[in-house]
């Protein structure tokens, strides 16, 4: 299958810090991709929509300002946590689709603010 | 709105038993729906994409089934293995709309040795 690759897999900041997290799809282009945060033994809940060379769409309760997404190129979107809190202490995920439909993942990058 | 559920939430077999995970959603129109495998502190893996037109797909030991008018799926796992063991996960994408996808809770699995 396809492949996604996110950086880093885990980084710990302190509070107040930003910190940014790397998305690509390593062997095929991507017009959209997704980003994730999983809260611990829950489900994965869809933050926003990235689109290559255009605004990043949010979900209701997102703070764009907070989690700021560049999706520059066709392989590569960016999620940085600006101004990092305790609380946005998680585990974030990306995914891309392929034209089939199929979305593959990231294999996850878990921040950790102190 | 979507609402994806998956039962059991948690499931513990013997090594090569055959098993079937549940996956009920209630919104039938849907674009496709997609099985995924997450182990700790991982990304998911894709196990098998269903579309809407399709009723079900095989992938080695594994088959998933899909019945929109029942808002049902399963994924059956054939001679389970220890290394089965993981959270299996399942996400419907709508009809219409090329974001959403709700995913299910997820049912943890342990194959034991």
């Amino acid at each position: 299958g396809a492949v996604v690759s996110q950086h880093p897999s885990w980084v710990i900041c302190k509070s107040g810090t930003s910190v940014k997290i790397e998305c690509r799809s390593l062997d095929f282009q991507a017009t959209t991709m997704f980003w994730y945060r999983q809260f611990p033994k829950q489900s994965l809940m869809l933050m926003a929509t990235s689109n290559e060379g255009s605004k990043a769409t949010y979900e209701q309760g997102v703070e764009k300002d907070k989690f700021l997404i560049n999706h520059a190129s066709l392989t590569l979107s960016t999620l940085t946590v600006t101004s990092a809190h305790p609380e946005d202490s998680s585990f974030y995920i990306c995914s891309a689709r392929l034209n089939t439909g199929e979305l593959f993942f990231g294999e996850g990058s878990r921040l950790t603010v102190l | 709105k979507q609402e994806v559920t998956q039962i059991p939430a948690a499931l513990s077999v013997p090594e090569g038993e055959n098993l079937v995970l549940n996956c009920s959603f209630t919104d039938s129109a849907i674009y496709n729906l997609q099985w995924f495998r997450q182990d700790p502190g991982k990304g998911l893996t894709s196990l098998l994409l269903i579309q809407s037109s399709q009723r079900e797909q095989t992938s080695g030991r594994l088959n998933a089934s899909l019945d929109k008018s029942s808002g049902r799926s399963t994924l059956y796992i054939a001679a389970s293995q220890p290394g089965d063991s993981a959270t299996y996960l399942c996400a419907v994408r709508p009809s219409g709309s090329a974001r959403q996808l709700t995913f299910g809770s997820g049912t943890q699995l342990t194959v034991l040795p």
